[in-house]
């Protein structure tokens, strides 16, 4: 199975910052890498699929990046909306799809 | 709009089955595949298996071979997640989601998710 990796584990930031998380497969695996956001208490959200396409609703202050075995999810400038947990996913060695341990990202 | 509306929660004792169920509205439901990941508290995501409706077929995570079931019923809409001699490390909160794949052997992602059943497995 693909092992995915992310960095770092947490970070704490305030509103307005910019933000960068980085996911690391243990191969390459093209553009394969999805992102989602987790709430407390919620289900996860679709962010970014095959590494860099916004879905649909989400705004523009999140953008994805990478192909390989790199990846990052930036938030240009963080609203209070966007605290939570990020994890990537990797499909392209399915089954099984693997998701990242995620990085938990709160108020400075 | 797509709607994924799961069955509630269930506590089970250690040793038996539970079987979740997910009902999709709004979409064309054999259309998709259905996955199915976990969560255990405190826990990252763990997916546990998918099927195609339309095909019937499903795969599982490794982890999980001979203990889980994922079926669907295209007549309502439904996919179920049956996982059998529970034990205590499978409290977890248990998703379904929407699987879209972008073309054959491309890249997959899940879209819509439902809201999430609790099993707490407890003697």
């Amino acid at each position: 199975d693909i092992q995915m990796t992310q960095s770092p584990s947490s970070l704490s930031a305030s509103v307005g910052d910019r933000v960068t998380i980085t996911c690391r497969a243990s191969q390459s695996i093209s553009s394969y890498l999805n992102w989602y956001q987790q709430k407390p208490g919620k289900a996860p959200k679709l962010l970014i699929y095959a590494a860099s396409s916004l879905q649909s609703g989400v705004p523009s202050r999140f953008s994805g990046s990478g192909s390989g075995t790199d990846f990052t999810l930036t938030i240009s400038s963080l609203q209070p909306e966007d605290f939570a947990t990020y994890y990537c996913q990797q499909s392209y060695s399915t089954p099984p799809t693997t998701f990242g341990p995620g990085t938990k990202v709160d108020i400075k | 709009q797509v709607q994924l509306v799961q069955s509630g929660a269930e506590v089970k004792k250690p040793g038996s089955s539970v079987k979740v169920s997910c009902k999709a509205s709004g979409g064309t439901f054999s259309s998709y595949a259905i996955s199915w990941v976990r969560q255990a508290p405190g826990q990252g995501l763990e997916w546990m298996g998918g099927i195609i409706p339309i095909f019937g077929t499903a795969n599982y995570a490794q982890k999980f071979q001979g203990r889980v079931t994922i079926t669907a019923d295209e007549s309502t809409s439904t996919a179920y997640m049956e996982l059998s001699s529970l034990r205590s490390e499978d409290t977890a909160v248990y998703y379904c989601a929407r699987e879209v794949i972008v073309a054959a052997a491309g890249p997959t992602y899940l879209d819509y998710w439902g809201q999430g059943t609790l099993v707490t497995v407890s003697s």
